[in-house]
């Protein structure tokens, strides 16, 4: 299994709280990602990182920042959290060397609930 | 902007059937396409990809996919599942990320 360990594994907040989810990595892999998997809606890209500080936003970042001041380490920072980011997080890395498009492997998820 | 269809959200089939799942794709250039399963609680496993050369792939366990260019379609197939088959899969196409269909529930009746 690929070395990804997101934390926590569970949370409860409420309205207006800010949030960090992490994200880490142990197989030094370029290309980090987060998604968020709603029912009905699959798994949507939220933010991606092709390297240290370097980040870009996906289909849904509004109200989601991530920083990644490491290689093996990737935050999402939810500024204040609203109801509507309640979900189930994964964190993805690629597993080979084919840039964007290559392969992901993923983390066992972050469930978030915001009150 | 890529995409991908699923177009069967639950598809039920007996223990031992065949199964087919389809996946639709959207994408200006040559696709890399992926398929995943995601059990109960869990993350998603790679079963297979697609990125170039032969368009009948193989995959872990006993799961196969046909690229069909001139369909824009990625179906995943198995001759005879298995109850242990129970679970969401997800079609997927890469580009910055992959984007992900919105997946299939598969049930299986004994």
């Amino acid at each position: 299994d690929a070395g990804i360990t997101q934390s926590p594994r569970h949370k409860v907040t409420e309205t207006g709280t800010p949030v960090t989810l992490r994200c880490h990595q142990t197989e030094n892999h370029r290309y980090m990602y987060w998604y968020r998997q709603d029912p009905g809606h699959g798994l949507r890209l939220i933010h991606y990182s092709y390297g240290v500080k370097d980040t870009d936003k996906g289909e849904v970042s509004d109200g989601y920042s991530v920083s990644r001041s490491k290689t093996e380490d990737f935050l999402l920072t939810l500024e204040s959290a609203t109801s509507s980011q309640t979900s189930v997080y994964f964190c993805a890395i690629s597993g080979v060397d084919r840039g964007f498009a290559g392969e992901l492997f993923f983390g066992e998820g972050s469930r978030l609930t915001v009150l | 902007a890529q995409s991908v269809t699923q177009p069967d959200i639950h598809i039920t089939v007996s223990e031992g059937a065949s199964l087919e799942l389809r996946c639709n794709y959207s994408y200006g250039a040559t696709p890399y396409l992926f398929w995943y399963v995601q059990s109960p609680g869990q993350g998603l496993q790679l079963l297979l990809k697609y990125f170039s050369g032969d368009t009948l792939v193989q995959g872990i366990k006993g799961f196969e996919a046909e690229f069909k260019r001139s369909q824009s379609s990625f179906n995943l197939r198995k001759p005879s599942v298995h109850w242990s088959d129970a679970a969401e899969y997800f079609c997927a196409v890469g580009d910055r990320g992959l984007t992900f269909g919105k997946g299939t529930h598969l049930i299986i009746q004994p």
